[in-house]
Protein backbone atom coordinates (compact mmCIF):
# COMPACT_ATOMS: atom_id res chain seq x y z
CA UNK A 1 0.00 0.00 0.00
CA UNK A 2 0.29 3.34 -0.08
CA UNK A 3 1.57 3.73 3.56
CA UNK A 4 1.60 2.20 6.94
CA UNK A 5 -1.50 0.53 7.84
CA UNK A 6 -3.17 -0.67 11.49
CA UNK A 7 -5.33 -2.37 12.29
CA UNK A 8 -8.18 -2.62 14.07
CA UNK A 9 -7.92 1.55 14.31
CA UNK A 10 -9.88 1.23 17.19
CA UNK A 11 -10.14 -1.68 20.03
CA UNK A 12 -12.23 -1.88 22.89
CA UNK A 13 -11.57 -5.40 25.62
CA UNK A 14 -11.90 -6.18 28.73
CA UNK A 15 -9.46 -6.40 31.61
CA UNK A 16 -7.74 -9.66 31.77
CA UNK A 17 -8.15 -10.11 27.96
CA UNK A 18 -5.47 -10.99 25.16
CA UNK A 19 -5.17 -8.40 22.10
CA UNK A 20 -3.28 -8.41 18.98
CA UNK A 21 -2.49 -5.25 16.93
CA UNK A 22 -1.31 -5.76 12.87
CA UNK A 23 0.65 -3.50 11.60
CA UNK A 24 1.73 -3.42 7.64
CA UNK A 25 4.53 -1.36 6.54
CA UNK A 26 5.69 0.19 3.49
CA UNK A 27 6.40 -2.28 1.06
CA UNK A 28 10.30 -2.86 1.08
CA UNK A 29 10.44 -0.74 4.13
CA UNK A 30 13.00 -2.88 6.41
CA UNK A 31 13.00 -1.48 9.37
CA UNK A 32 9.69 -1.27 11.50
CA UNK A 33 9.15 0.43 15.15
CA UNK A 34 5.81 0.48 17.47
CA UNK A 35 5.41 2.95 19.76
CA UNK A 36 3.36 3.45 22.47
CA UNK A 37 0.93 7.41 22.82
CA UNK A 38 -0.58 7.59 26.06
CA UNK A 39 -3.19 10.37 27.08
CA UNK A 40 -0.36 13.81 28.16
CA UNK A 41 2.64 11.48 27.42
CA UNK A 42 5.00 11.47 24.71
CA UNK A 43 5.41 8.61 22.45
CA UNK A 44 6.93 5.76 24.08
CA UNK A 45 9.85 3.58 22.02
CA UNK A 46 7.96 -0.02 22.48
CA UNK A 47 10.12 -1.90 19.99
CA UNK A 48 12.40 -1.92 16.69
CA UNK A 49 12.50 -4.81 14.12
CA UNK A 50 15.50 -4.65 11.30
CA UNK A 51 15.96 -7.25 8.48
CA UNK A 52 16.83 -10.86 10.09
CA UNK A 53 18.28 -9.26 13.27
CA UNK A 54 17.28 -9.57 16.58
CA UNK A 55 14.55 -7.18 17.59
CA UNK A 56 15.20 -4.63 19.85
CA UNK A 57 12.72 -5.09 22.89
CA UNK A 58 14.08 -2.59 25.55
CA UNK A 59 10.98 -0.65 25.64
CA UNK A 60 8.33 -3.43 26.48
CA UNK A 61 6.74 -2.50 30.03
CA UNK A 62 5.97 -6.10 30.71
CA UNK A 63 6.53 -9.55 29.72
CA UNK A 64 2.89 -9.12 28.77
CA UNK A 65 3.66 -6.92 25.70
CA UNK A 66 5.34 -9.34 22.98
CA UNK A 67 5.66 -8.81 19.59
CA UNK A 68 6.71 -10.36 16.32
CA UNK A 69 7.27 -9.96 12.22
CA UNK A 70 6.66 -12.29 10.04
CA UNK A 71 8.52 -12.32 6.63
CA UNK A 72 10.01 -9.15 7.16
CA UNK A 73 6.93 -7.28 6.28
CA UNK A 74 3.86 -7.60 9.03
CA UNK A 75 4.19 -6.99 12.27
CA UNK A 76 1.69 -8.03 15.40
CA UNK A 77 1.92 -6.45 18.56
CA UNK A 78 0.16 -9.12 21.07
CA UNK A 79 -0.72 -7.79 24.92
CA UNK A 80 -1.64 -10.28 26.77
CA UNK A 81 -3.86 -10.44 30.50
CA UNK A 82 -4.55 -6.61 29.27
CA UNK A 83 -4.88 -3.62 31.71
CA UNK A 84 -6.04 -0.31 32.24
CA UNK A 85 -3.35 1.00 31.75
CA UNK A 86 -2.34 -0.49 28.94
CA UNK A 87 -5.01 1.62 27.42
CA UNK A 88 -3.78 4.02 24.76
CA UNK A 89 -3.29 4.49 21.04
CA UNK A 90 -0.30 2.19 19.65
CA UNK A 91 1.69 3.41 16.78
CA UNK A 92 3.70 1.83 13.79
CA UNK A 93 6.11 3.39 11.93
CA UNK A 94 8.76 2.12 9.07
CA UNK A 95 11.50 3.29 7.42
CA UNK A 96 13.46 2.22 4.75
CA UNK A 97 16.90 2.25 5.85
CA UNK A 98 18.09 1.02 9.49
CA UNK A 99 18.41 4.28 11.40
CA UNK A 100 15.25 6.77 12.50
CA UNK A 101 16.12 9.65 10.57
CA UNK A 102 12.94 9.24 8.45
CA UNK A 103 9.60 7.33 10.01
CA UNK A 104 6.65 6.79 8.00
CA UNK A 105 3.65 6.00 10.42
CA UNK A 106 0.54 4.50 10.66
CA UNK A 107 -2.86 6.00 12.02
CA UNK A 108 -2.49 3.94 14.94
CA UNK A 109 -4.71 1.55 17.27
CA UNK A 110 -6.63 3.44 20.25
CA UNK A 111 -7.04 0.85 22.50
CA UNK A 112 -9.22 1.05 25.55
CA UNK A 113 -9.19 -1.64 28.17
CA UNK A 114 -12.16 -1.61 30.59
CA UNK B 1 19.36 9.55 29.68
CA UNK B 2 17.90 11.14 26.81
CA UNK B 3 14.65 13.19 26.63
CA UNK B 4 12.89 15.75 24.98
CA UNK B 5 10.42 18.74 26.48
CA UNK B 6 8.02 20.79 25.02
CA UNK B 7 6.25 23.44 26.01
CA UNK B 8 2.93 22.19 27.14
CA UNK B 9 -0.75 22.76 25.14
CA UNK B 10 -2.76 23.49 23.63
CA UNK B 11 -1.64 26.27 21.76
CA UNK B 12 -4.62 28.09 20.18
CA UNK B 13 -3.70 31.11 17.56
CA UNK B 14 -5.49 33.10 14.62
CA UNK B 15 -4.55 32.72 11.46
CA UNK B 16 -1.45 34.93 10.18
CA UNK B 17 -0.15 34.97 14.20
CA UNK B 18 3.67 34.13 14.67
CA UNK B 19 3.57 30.90 16.04
CA UNK B 20 6.64 29.54 18.42
CA UNK B 21 6.82 25.84 20.02
CA UNK B 22 9.40 25.38 22.56
CA UNK B 23 11.27 22.59 22.72
CA UNK B 24 14.43 21.48 24.71
CA UNK B 25 16.39 18.59 25.04
CA UNK B 26 18.72 16.36 27.48
CA UNK B 27 21.51 14.31 25.44
CA UNK B 28 24.94 12.96 25.73
CA UNK B 29 27.01 13.45 22.33
CA UNK B 30 25.36 14.95 19.39
CA UNK B 31 22.06 13.83 18.79
CA UNK B 32 19.38 14.52 15.65
CA UNK B 33 16.49 16.87 16.26
CA UNK B 34 13.26 16.28 14.32
CA UNK B 35 10.20 17.90 14.49
CA UNK B 36 7.30 15.80 13.37
CA UNK B 37 3.29 16.64 13.05
CA UNK B 38 0.50 14.92 13.19
CA UNK B 39 -2.82 16.24 11.42
CA UNK B 40 -6.25 15.18 12.02
CA UNK B 41 -6.98 11.43 11.00
CA UNK B 42 -3.23 11.16 9.80
CA UNK B 43 0.18 9.08 10.93
CA UNK B 44 3.10 11.31 11.97
CA UNK B 45 4.98 12.46 9.48
CA UNK B 46 8.13 14.02 9.18
CA UNK B 47 7.89 18.10 9.43
CA UNK B 48 11.99 18.80 9.40
CA UNK B 49 15.01 17.86 10.62
CA UNK B 50 18.67 19.27 11.99
CA UNK B 51 21.40 17.13 12.42
CA UNK B 52 24.58 19.36 13.32
CA UNK B 53 24.39 22.59 16.05
CA UNK B 54 23.67 25.56 14.47
CA UNK B 55 21.38 24.07 11.14
CA UNK B 56 18.30 25.26 10.39
CA UNK B 57 15.50 22.99 9.10
CA UNK B 58 12.90 24.15 7.11
CA UNK B 59 9.72 22.98 5.56
CA UNK B 60 5.87 24.14 4.35
CA UNK B 61 7.22 27.56 5.92
CA UNK B 62 8.40 26.30 9.42
CA UNK B 63 11.92 26.83 10.61
CA UNK B 64 13.89 25.35 13.87
CA UNK B 65 17.57 26.26 14.63
CA UNK B 66 19.58 23.19 16.72
CA UNK B 67 20.98 25.63 19.37
CA UNK B 68 23.61 23.56 21.25
CA UNK B 69 24.29 25.90 23.65
CA UNK B 70 20.87 26.39 24.94
CA UNK B 71 20.02 22.43 24.08
CA UNK B 72 16.62 23.87 22.32
CA UNK B 73 14.94 23.39 18.76
CA UNK B 74 12.19 25.90 19.27
CA UNK B 75 9.46 25.43 16.09
CA UNK B 76 8.72 28.98 14.40
CA UNK B 77 6.25 29.96 11.72
CA UNK B 78 6.39 33.68 10.64
CA UNK B 79 2.01 33.37 9.71
CA UNK B 80 0.22 30.43 10.56
CA UNK B 81 -2.81 29.25 8.73
CA UNK B 82 -5.84 27.45 9.78
CA UNK B 83 -4.71 24.03 7.80
CA UNK B 84 -1.59 24.22 10.47
CA UNK B 85 -3.84 23.32 12.99
CA UNK B 86 -2.59 19.86 14.40
CA UNK B 87 0.28 18.31 17.09
CA UNK B 88 3.00 18.80 16.72
CA UNK B 89 6.17 16.45 17.80
CA UNK B 90 9.70 17.36 19.24
CA UNK B 91 12.31 14.63 18.82
CA UNK B 92 15.81 13.53 19.26
CA UNK B 93 17.89 10.71 17.93
CA UNK B 94 21.05 10.05 19.78
CA UNK B 95 23.38 9.55 17.02
CA UNK B 96 22.92 9.46 13.36
CA UNK B 97 22.31 5.81 12.66
CA UNK B 98 21.03 5.37 15.57
CA UNK B 99 17.72 3.04 16.09
CA UNK B 100 15.11 4.84 17.61
CA UNK B 101 13.76 8.66 17.74
CA UNK B 102 12.97 9.77 21.40
CA UNK B 103 9.84 12.16 21.75
CA UNK B 104 8.10 14.93 23.57
CA UNK B 105 4.79 14.81 25.04
CA UNK B 106 3.41 16.76 22.05
CA UNK B 107 1.79 20.70 21.71
CA UNK B 108 -1.66 20.47 20.16
CA UNK B 109 -2.18 23.53 17.78
CA UNK B 110 -5.41 25.04 16.76
CA UNK B 111 -5.56 28.03 14.52
CA UNK B 112 -9.04 29.77 14.10
CA UNK B 113 -9.63 31.90 11.23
Amino acid sequence: GAGVSQSPSNKVTEKGKDVELRCDPISGHTALYWYRQSLGQGLEFLIYFQGNSAPDKSGLPSDRFSAERTGGSVSTLTIQRTQQEDSAVYLCASSLVQGAEKLFFGSGTQLSVL
Amino acid sequence: GNSVTQMEGPVTLSEEAFLTINCTYTATGYPSLFWYVQYPGEGLQLLLKATKADDKGSNKGFEATYRKETTSFHLEKGSVQVSDSAVYFCALQRSQGAQKLVFGQGTRLTINP
